[in-house]
């Protein structure tokens, strides 16, 4: 019952914007996107979150569409150590509802 | 700062057995969440507890159960355990667990049923 949509994987080369896309057509209004990467099977990292507006912080930008039905995660500057498993995530209530993730590969 | 600590980090079990991972929240976190992780697969919610409370169940057959103890560290139960249940178990903590707040995954236990 996973409530978003992810490409299974992509491609970036070093130094230029990741763009990661997340669909999540079902969402309520009062719901969060969140986003999380989780390298080598290691636990998941928080990178950021958001409700309606777009979100910047050290780590990433997230932008939001106007009717919340998508929203893009970008890593402005890609690095190889960026190279994870990228979880578009929306949280209903207490539970977050992980998709099946972005494999980003970030190529030298 | 120390993150959410669990233990153990590696587990081999047979079918049948039952099974007890730990899990340490962020001093001053009262939250905690499981979470199990099939290989290929995201995690899936288990359980939240805040407060020595559950307040949430995911979609799990009554074998798993966890408890909350008054320092808000907690632990997952799995009984009769089967093949299927080979995963990785993951621990998250938050502050109250609101809708706003993050939560701070562990590094999980590996859970190895033969």
């Amino acid at each position: 019952d996973a409530k978003t949509t992810q490409p299974t994987s992509m491609d970036c080369a070093e130094g230029r914007a990741a763009n990661l896309p997340c669909n999540h057509s079902t969402i309520s209004g009062n719901e969060y996107v969140y986003w999380y990467r989780q390298i080598h099977s290691q636990g998941p990292q928080y990178i950021i979150h958001g409700l309606k507006n777009n979100e910047t912080n050290e780590m990433a930008s997230l932008i939001i569409t106007e009717d919340r039905k998508s929203s893009t995660l970008i890593l402005p500057h890609a690095t190889l150590r960026d190279t994870a498993v990228y979880y578009c995530i929306v949280r209903v209530g207490d539970q977050f509802y992980f998709g099946t993730g972005t494999s980003l590969t970030v190529i030298p | 700062d120390a993150g959410v600590t669990q233990s153990p980090t590696h587990l081999i079990k047979t079918r049948g057995q039952h099974v007890t991972l730990r899990c340490s929240p962020i001093s001053g976190h009262k939250s905690v969440s499981w979470y199990q992780q099939v290989l290929g697969q995201g995690p899936q919610f288990i359980f939240q507890y805040y407060e020595k409370e559950e307040r949430g169940r995911g979609n799990f057959p009554d074998r798993f159960s966890a408890r909350q103890f008054p320092n808000y560290s907690s632990e997952l139960n799995v009984n009769a355990l089967l093949l299927g249940d080979s995963a990785l178990y993951l621990c998250a903590s938050s502050l109250g667990g609101g809708p706003r707040e993050t939560q701070y995954f562990g590094p999980g236990t590996r859970l190895l049923v033969l």
